[in-house]
Protein backbone atom coordinates (compact mmCIF):
# COMPACT_ATOMS: atom_id res chain seq x y z
CA UNK A 1 0.00 0.00 0.00
CA UNK A 2 1.73 3.43 -1.15
CA UNK A 3 -0.41 5.80 0.65
CA UNK A 4 -2.03 7.48 -1.92
CA UNK A 5 -5.74 6.95 -2.47
CA UNK A 6 -7.28 7.75 -5.90
CA UNK A 7 -10.98 7.82 -6.23
CA UNK A 8 -13.24 6.22 -8.21
CA UNK A 9 -11.11 3.66 -9.27
CA UNK A 10 -13.70 3.13 -12.36
CA UNK A 11 -15.65 5.76 -13.98
CA UNK A 12 -17.72 5.00 -17.07
CA UNK A 13 -18.87 8.39 -18.99
CA UNK A 14 -20.42 9.51 -22.21
CA UNK A 15 -18.33 11.72 -24.70
CA UNK A 16 -18.85 15.90 -24.11
CA UNK A 17 -19.58 15.18 -20.42
CA UNK A 18 -16.99 16.33 -17.42
CA UNK A 19 -15.73 14.50 -14.64
CA UNK A 20 -13.50 15.08 -11.51
CA UNK A 21 -10.75 12.53 -10.11
CA UNK A 22 -9.11 13.08 -6.84
CA UNK A 23 -6.38 12.37 -5.12
CA UNK A 24 -5.32 11.84 -1.45
CA UNK A 25 -1.33 11.76 -1.17
CA UNK A 26 0.90 10.32 1.35
CA UNK A 27 0.65 12.18 5.32
CA UNK A 28 2.95 14.86 4.82
CA UNK A 29 4.10 14.79 1.14
CA UNK A 30 3.66 18.21 -0.06
CA UNK A 31 3.82 17.39 -3.79
CA UNK A 32 1.72 15.65 -6.14
CA UNK A 33 1.33 14.34 -9.39
CA UNK A 34 -0.99 13.46 -12.20
CA UNK A 35 -0.42 10.98 -15.34
CA UNK A 36 -1.63 9.57 -17.87
CA UNK A 37 -1.55 5.84 -19.28
CA UNK A 38 -3.21 4.96 -22.59
CA UNK A 39 -2.43 1.83 -24.52
CA UNK A 40 -0.54 3.65 -27.18
CA UNK A 41 1.26 6.32 -25.53
CA UNK A 42 2.57 4.77 -22.17
CA UNK A 43 3.33 6.63 -18.95
CA UNK A 44 2.26 10.96 -19.75
CA UNK A 45 3.56 13.41 -16.88
CA UNK A 46 0.38 16.35 -16.93
CA UNK A 47 1.09 18.30 -13.96
CA UNK A 48 2.60 18.65 -10.53
CA UNK A 49 1.63 20.30 -7.70
CA UNK A 50 3.79 21.51 -4.38
CA UNK A 51 2.16 22.80 -1.47
CA UNK A 52 -1.28 24.12 -2.72
CA UNK A 53 0.89 25.94 -6.33
CA UNK A 54 1.16 24.61 -9.65
CA UNK A 55 5.21 23.38 -9.99
CA UNK A 56 5.96 22.03 -13.78
CA UNK A 57 2.80 21.38 -16.34
CA UNK A 58 3.50 18.06 -18.91
CA UNK A 59 1.23 17.44 -22.10
CA UNK A 60 -1.94 18.62 -20.55
CA UNK A 61 -4.60 19.33 -22.55
CA UNK A 62 -6.54 22.71 -22.12
CA UNK A 63 -10.05 20.72 -21.91
CA UNK A 64 -8.09 19.31 -18.72
CA UNK A 65 -6.83 21.40 -15.50
CA UNK A 66 -6.44 20.29 -12.16
CA UNK A 67 -5.70 22.26 -8.46
CA UNK A 68 -4.53 20.86 -4.75
CA UNK A 69 -6.09 22.02 -2.04
CA UNK A 70 -4.80 23.81 1.78
CA UNK A 71 -5.68 20.21 2.65
CA UNK A 72 -3.24 18.94 0.14
CA UNK A 73 -5.50 16.77 -1.62
CA UNK A 74 -5.73 17.00 -5.31
CA UNK A 75 -8.70 16.94 -8.02
CA UNK A 76 -7.87 16.64 -11.67
CA UNK A 77 -10.69 17.74 -14.03
CA UNK A 78 -11.45 16.73 -17.37
CA UNK A 79 -14.32 18.49 -19.64
CA UNK A 80 -15.29 17.99 -23.26
CA UNK A 81 -14.34 14.26 -22.87
CA UNK A 82 -13.54 12.60 -25.92
CA UNK A 83 -13.52 8.68 -26.28
CA UNK A 84 -9.03 9.26 -26.47
CA UNK A 85 -9.29 10.31 -23.05
CA UNK A 86 -9.96 6.79 -22.37
CA UNK A 87 -7.06 6.09 -19.93
CA UNK A 88 -5.79 5.12 -16.71
CA UNK A 89 -4.92 8.57 -14.59
CA UNK A 90 -2.78 8.23 -12.21
CA UNK A 91 -1.51 10.28 -8.83
CA UNK A 92 1.64 10.27 -6.71
CA UNK A 93 2.59 11.87 -3.90
CA UNK A 94 6.14 12.52 -2.90
CA UNK A 95 8.73 13.93 0.03
CA UNK A 96 9.67 17.21 0.28
CA UNK A 97 13.39 16.15 -0.44
CA UNK A 98 14.11 17.03 -4.24
CA UNK A 99 15.28 13.04 -4.37
CA UNK A 100 12.28 11.92 -2.54
CA UNK A 101 10.68 9.06 -4.56
CA UNK A 102 6.83 9.20 -5.95
CA UNK A 103 4.48 6.97 -4.32
CA UNK A 104 1.80 6.15 -6.60
CA UNK A 105 -1.90 5.44 -6.41
CA UNK A 106 -3.73 2.41 -7.81
CA UNK A 107 -5.29 4.76 -10.56
CA UNK A 108 -8.84 5.86 -11.86
CA UNK A 109 -9.49 3.74 -14.80
CA UNK A 110 -11.70 6.46 -17.05
CA UNK A 111 -14.07 5.44 -20.00
CA UNK A 112 -15.58 7.63 -22.77
CA UNK A 113 -18.28 5.80 -24.59
CA UNK B 1 15.82 15.71 -19.81
CA UNK B 2 18.55 13.02 -20.78
CA UNK B 3 16.85 9.56 -21.61
CA UNK B 4 17.42 6.33 -21.02
CA UNK B 5 18.06 3.14 -23.51
CA UNK B 6 16.61 -0.14 -22.32
CA UNK B 7 16.05 -3.41 -23.64
CA UNK B 8 12.43 -3.82 -24.57
CA UNK B 9 12.04 -7.79 -22.67
CA UNK B 10 13.40 -9.55 -20.74
CA UNK B 11 13.13 -13.38 -19.48
CA UNK B 12 14.50 -14.77 -16.64
CA UNK B 13 13.84 -18.42 -14.07
CA UNK B 14 12.13 -18.30 -11.34
CA UNK B 15 14.70 -17.88 -7.92
CA UNK B 16 17.80 -16.80 -10.39
CA UNK B 17 19.45 -13.59 -10.20
CA UNK B 18 18.15 -10.57 -12.94
CA UNK B 19 20.41 -7.69 -14.12
CA UNK B 20 18.19 -5.23 -15.91
CA UNK B 21 20.59 -2.90 -18.17
CA UNK B 22 19.90 0.88 -18.47
CA UNK B 23 22.39 3.10 -20.78
CA UNK B 24 22.11 6.99 -20.31
CA UNK B 25 25.34 8.38 -22.21
CA UNK B 26 23.38 11.82 -21.54
CA UNK B 27 23.71 12.06 -17.78
CA UNK B 28 24.14 15.14 -15.98
CA UNK B 29 25.60 15.74 -12.50
CA UNK B 30 22.36 16.66 -11.14
CA UNK B 31 20.47 13.26 -12.75
CA UNK B 32 19.52 10.72 -9.78
CA UNK B 33 19.00 7.11 -11.81
CA UNK B 34 15.46 6.13 -10.45
CA UNK B 35 14.16 2.85 -11.21
CA UNK B 36 9.98 1.95 -11.21
CA UNK B 37 8.74 -1.01 -11.88
CA UNK B 38 4.91 -1.75 -12.78
CA UNK B 39 2.93 -4.79 -11.98
CA UNK B 40 -0.03 -5.81 -14.37
CA UNK B 41 -3.34 -3.50 -13.31
CA UNK B 42 -1.35 -1.62 -10.28
CA UNK B 43 0.60 2.05 -10.57
CA UNK B 44 4.48 2.28 -10.48
CA UNK B 45 6.03 1.28 -7.59
CA UNK B 46 9.52 3.23 -6.45
CA UNK B 47 12.22 0.16 -6.36
CA UNK B 48 15.62 2.19 -5.91
CA UNK B 49 17.51 5.15 -6.71
CA UNK B 50 21.41 6.50 -6.93
CA UNK B 51 23.12 9.26 -7.26
CA UNK B 52 27.20 7.82 -7.38
CA UNK B 53 27.49 5.42 -5.59
CA UNK B 54 26.20 1.44 -5.47
CA UNK B 55 22.93 0.99 -3.41
CA UNK B 56 21.55 -1.81 -2.18
CA UNK B 57 17.32 -2.24 -0.67
CA UNK B 58 15.39 -4.55 0.79
CA UNK B 59 13.95 -4.81 -2.79
CA UNK B 60 16.98 -4.78 -4.96
CA UNK B 61 20.43 -3.21 -5.90
CA UNK B 62 21.66 -1.09 -8.40
CA UNK B 63 25.35 -0.37 -9.77
CA UNK B 64 26.52 2.21 -11.42
CA UNK B 65 28.73 2.64 -13.17
CA UNK B 66 32.10 4.51 -13.12
CA UNK B 67 31.34 7.18 -15.33
CA UNK B 68 27.77 7.28 -14.75
CA UNK B 69 26.70 6.60 -18.13
CA UNK B 70 25.24 2.99 -17.55
CA UNK B 71 23.49 1.21 -14.27
CA UNK B 72 22.05 -1.87 -14.02
CA UNK B 73 19.22 -3.10 -11.64
CA UNK B 74 19.93 -6.33 -9.59
CA UNK B 75 17.34 -8.54 -8.53
CA UNK B 76 19.17 -11.44 -6.41
CA UNK B 77 16.27 -13.53 -6.90
CA UNK B 78 13.89 -13.45 -9.17
CA UNK B 79 9.96 -14.61 -8.06
CA UNK B 80 6.88 -14.48 -10.36
CA UNK B 81 5.38 -11.43 -8.54
CA UNK B 82 8.59 -9.55 -9.85
CA UNK B 83 6.70 -9.97 -12.97
CA UNK B 84 6.72 -6.25 -14.40
CA UNK B 85 7.69 -3.77 -16.47
CA UNK B 86 10.86 -1.82 -15.21
CA UNK B 87 11.71 1.67 -15.89
CA UNK B 88 14.87 3.50 -15.77
CA UNK B 89 14.35 7.48 -15.36
CA UNK B 90 16.78 9.98 -14.89
CA UNK B 91 15.68 12.89 -12.23
CA UNK B 92 17.23 16.12 -12.66
CA UNK B 93 17.21 17.86 -9.14
CA UNK B 94 19.39 20.72 -10.07
CA UNK B 95 16.91 23.33 -7.79
CA UNK B 96 14.40 23.95 -10.23
CA UNK B 97 11.76 22.39 -7.73
CA UNK B 98 10.44 20.56 -10.80
CA UNK B 99 10.95 17.30 -10.73
CA UNK B 100 8.63 15.05 -11.77
CA UNK B 101 9.20 12.00 -13.52
CA UNK B 102 9.33 11.38 -17.44
CA UNK B 103 9.15 7.51 -18.06
CA UNK B 104 10.39 5.76 -21.46
CA UNK B 105 9.16 2.36 -22.71
CA UNK B 106 11.06 0.15 -20.50
CA UNK B 107 11.80 -3.43 -19.69
CA UNK B 108 9.17 -6.33 -19.43
CA UNK B 109 10.35 -8.77 -17.17
CA UNK B 110 8.88 -11.98 -17.50
CA UNK B 111 9.87 -14.61 -15.00
CA UNK B 112 9.83 -18.33 -16.28
CA UNK B 113 8.72 -20.71 -12.96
Amino acid sequence: DSGVTQTPKHLITATGQRVTLRCSPRSGDLSVYWYQQSLDQGLQFLIQYYNGEERAKGNILERFSAQQFPDLHSELNLSSLELGDSALYFCASSGNRESSPLHFGNGTRLTVT
Amino acid sequence: DAKTTQPNSMESNEEEPVHLPCNHSTISGTDYIHWYRQLPSQGPEYVIHGLTSNVNNRMASLAIAEDRKSSTLILHRATLRDAAVYYCILRDVAGTGANNLFFGTGTRLTVIP
